[in-house]
């Protein structure tokens, strides 16, 4: 079962500008994580966000949490071509041992 | 520091074969997860290994069954294979505990017709 759901789905813009992807889920967690994800093929870790956490910056990447609502959004910055991939919200629910579940992930298309 | 690796990268079987899957975990990582992607979805959790023991697995059928071996490299085997197991199975790593992210293998893409 799909614990997280981004949104949107799909996400098309120009290089240079910015891409927000929400996750919303439902059920208490440990920690939300973002991966991506190039062709179908493996998926990168990007950032993990603890429970505890409101905020976290990596490089171009701006992830927050809200836990009262049971949502998270990843922020790129002055995106480029090469961020194009699908992008996953992955919770670590507090269920006696660490594993991840994921989104359905928003298909994020940067144009030259 | 090596990462995760899978073999083969794709694969095609017929129904009802069985079909056996390798990871080598990232050094330095007791626990390996497996995960099966069908298109256009996100990767569903089948089960997990801690130092050889199965300590976690989703919604799979028995016929879904693994090892992890005393170097943490593992198998995922997967008996009378249907239609709907076709997908993208991912091998995943990490140190153990929550809070640390996991390194995944490029996967391998199963077919069954």
């Amino acid at each position: 079962s799909q614990q997280g759901e981004e949104d949107p789905q799909a996400l098309s813009i120009q290089e240079g500008e910015n891409a927000t992807m929400n996750c919303s889920y439902k059920t208490s967690i440990n920690n939300l994580q973002w991966y991506r994800q190039n062709s179908g093929r493996g998926l990168v870790h990007l950032i993990l966000i603890r429970s505890n956490e409101r905020e976290k910056h990596s490089g171009r990447l701006r992830v927050t949490l809200d836990t009262s609502k049971k949502s998270s959004s990843l922020l790129i910055t002055a995106s480029r071509a090469a961020d194009t991939a699908s992008y996953f919200c992955a919770t670590d629910m507090n269920s006696g041992y660490s594993t991840l579940t994921f989104g359905k992930g928003t298909m994020l298309l940067v144009s030259p | 520091e090596t990462g995760v690796t899978q073999s083969p990268t794709h694969l095609i079987k017929t129904r009802g074969q069985q079909v056996t899957l390798r990871c080598s975990s990232q050094s330095g990582h007791n626990t390996v997860s497996w995960y099966q992607q069908a298109l256009g979805q996100g990767p569903q959790f089948i089960f997990q290994y801690y130092r050889e023991e199965e300590n976690g697995r989703g919604n799979f059928p028995p016929r879904f069954s693994g090892l992890q071996f005393p170097n943490y490299s593992s198998e995922l085997n997967v008996n009378a294979l249907e239609l709907d197991d076709s997908a993208l199975y991912l091998c995943a790593s990490s140190s153990g505990g929550s809070g640390y992210g996991y390194t995944f293998g490029s996967g391998t893409r199963l077919t069954v017709v």
